[in-house]
């Protein structure tokens, strides 16, 4: 069983092109997050949901905008990408709980998702 | 902010040797700290982590790391390096707040294992 998935594997697009990236956790975690992996394998948290609620957002460009349809899905779409944006999106999911019962868990990573923009 | 620092970005070591991949962290309050690796074209798979208690951590594939708050490291080790440990790894500090659960990476090191 996949515990979180990630599609496309790859991605392959023009500039000025619009796409998503869909991400899927079977874990039962409340929290999902977005990374960004550039071409020297630095990695970069971009956006963190909890209970579908945006969280974290590290000054990420507004072209990019991440949606939650619930506590399994965090998808990302990328508005006129950019050459710039080519890198590996990695999706990965923990569990936080909330208010006074704040939770540091393991986030799961899932493959990747290879963007390159052309 | 918290910021972790990998010195090595490459090693070599031969098959069967032992090996200590260093991480350096800098956070201002008792830190979480991950090991990652991250085999070619592959996501990334949890080695071990240290929350607190025991400072010397059991992992995955036979890996240990070391928690020194004196020195700020999270060095990962292993006593035998197999062929199949060629792989990226990357060192993590977690920060917990109302604000967010985050992970801050380092900059990963390479390892290349030689036959």
């Amino acid at each position: 069983d996949t515990a979180v998935s990630q599609t496309p594997k790859y991605l392959v697009t023009q500039m000025g092109n619009d796409k998503s990236i869909k991400c899927e956790q079977n874990l039962g975690h409340d929290t999902m997050y977005w990374y960004k992996q550039d071409s020297k394998k630095f990695l970069k948290i971009m956006f963190s949901y909890n209970n579908k609620e945006l969280i974290i957002n590290e000054t990420v460009p507004n072209r990019f905008s991440p949606k939650s349809p619930d506590k399994a899905h965090l998808n990302l779409h990328i508005n006129s990408l950019e050459l710039g944006d080519s890198a590996v999106y990695f999706c990965a999911s923990s569990l936080r709980g909330s208010g006074g019962a704040l939770l540091l868990d393991t986030q799961y990573f899932g493959p990747g998702t290879r963007l390159t923009v052309l | 902010a918290q910021s972790v620092t990998q010195p090595d970005i490459h090693i070599t070591v031969s098959e069967g040797a032992s090996l200590e991949l260093r991480c350096n962290y800098s956070y201002g309050a008792t830190p979480y700290l991950f090991w990652y690796v991250q085999s070619p074209g592959q996501g990334l798979q949890l080695l071990l982590k240290y929350f607190s208690g025991d400072t010397l951590v059991q992992g995955i594939k036979g890996f240990e790391a070391e928690f020194k708050r004196s020195q700020s490291s999270f060095n990962l080790r292993k006593p035998s390096v197999h062929w199949s440990d060629a792989a990226e790894y990357f060192c993590a500090v977690g920060a917990l707040s109302n604000a967010g659960n985050m992970l801050t990476f380092g900059g990963g090191t390479r390892l290349m294992v030689k036959p």
